[in-house]
């Protein structure tokens, strides 16, 4: 059974920075690509970030690009998401999601989520 | 950055009512647009993918089509958990969008 499991959510204060973690478990992690996806409480889901399964291809949205860092750790079956200068827009839950294909634009979708992880934002 | 735009924003529906919910790209993202849907407090899980191909486990009911810019998922009679919030998501390219979402409930 794939399994994927955010860690590292929490309160911070804006301005400072935080990092999230998504492990991964019942599939071959390094075959597929990995994606950031986040949601606003009450709010509509949105990309944040994706990486290539060889870490060779990164991509971000707009709203995040200078501030966010994804990288993975196939070793550890672990994906992460470094986020620097977080200002109270970045409220959400965080969802780590598995892509079906192995490259950042696979023409896929994606097959499994984590249970979503919470970063408020709040001075 | 490819907009995909959802309409209705929410609707509300009888059982057995036929529900079509439409998405509108940009521009041309081919067939690749996937649906899904989530439900309170969980994370979403997708219905149709690559615009009218049923996610294995999912009822026949639900279809999907469209290519191009224009695309829709139907329920053709709608069940109680049936409700939720649809989302449609194209991943023809970087960065990957997702529509604002329409609302399904029951009348």
């Amino acid at each position: 059974e794939v399994q994927l499991v955010e860690a590292g959510g929490g309160f911070v204060q804006p301005g400072r920075s935080l990092r999230l973690s998504c492990a991964g478990s019942g599939f071959t992690f390094d075959d597929v690509a990995m994606h950031w996806v986040r949601q606003p409480p009450g709010k509509g889901l949105e990309w944040v970030s994706g990486i290539s399964w060889d870490t060779n291809d990164v991509a971000y949205a707009d709203s995040v690009k200078g501030r966010f860092t994804i990288s993975r750790d196939n070793a550890k079956d672990t994906l992460y998401l470094e986020m620097d200068s977080l200002t109270t827009e970045d409220t959400a839950f965080y969802y780590c999601a598995k892509d079906l294909g192995e490259q950042l634009v696979s023409y896929t979708w994606f097959d499994s989520w984590g249970q979503g992880i919470l970063v408020t934002v709040s001075s | 950055e490819i907009q995909m735009t959802q309409s209705p924003s929410s609707v509300s529906a009888f059982i057995g009512d036929r529900v079509t919910i439409t998405c509108r790209a940009s521009q041309s993202v081919s067939s690749y647009v996937n649906w899904y849907r989530q439900t309170p407090g969980k994370a979403p899980t997708v219905v149709i993918y690559t615009a009218s191909s049923l996610q294995t486990g999912v009822p026949a009911r639900f279809s999907g089509s469209g290519s191009g810019t224009h695309f829709s998922l139907t329920i053709s009679s709608l069940q109680p958990e049936d409700v939720g919030i649809y989302y449609c998501q194209q991943t023809f390219g970087v960065p990957i969008t997702f529509g604002q979402g329409t609302r399904l409930d029951l009348k």
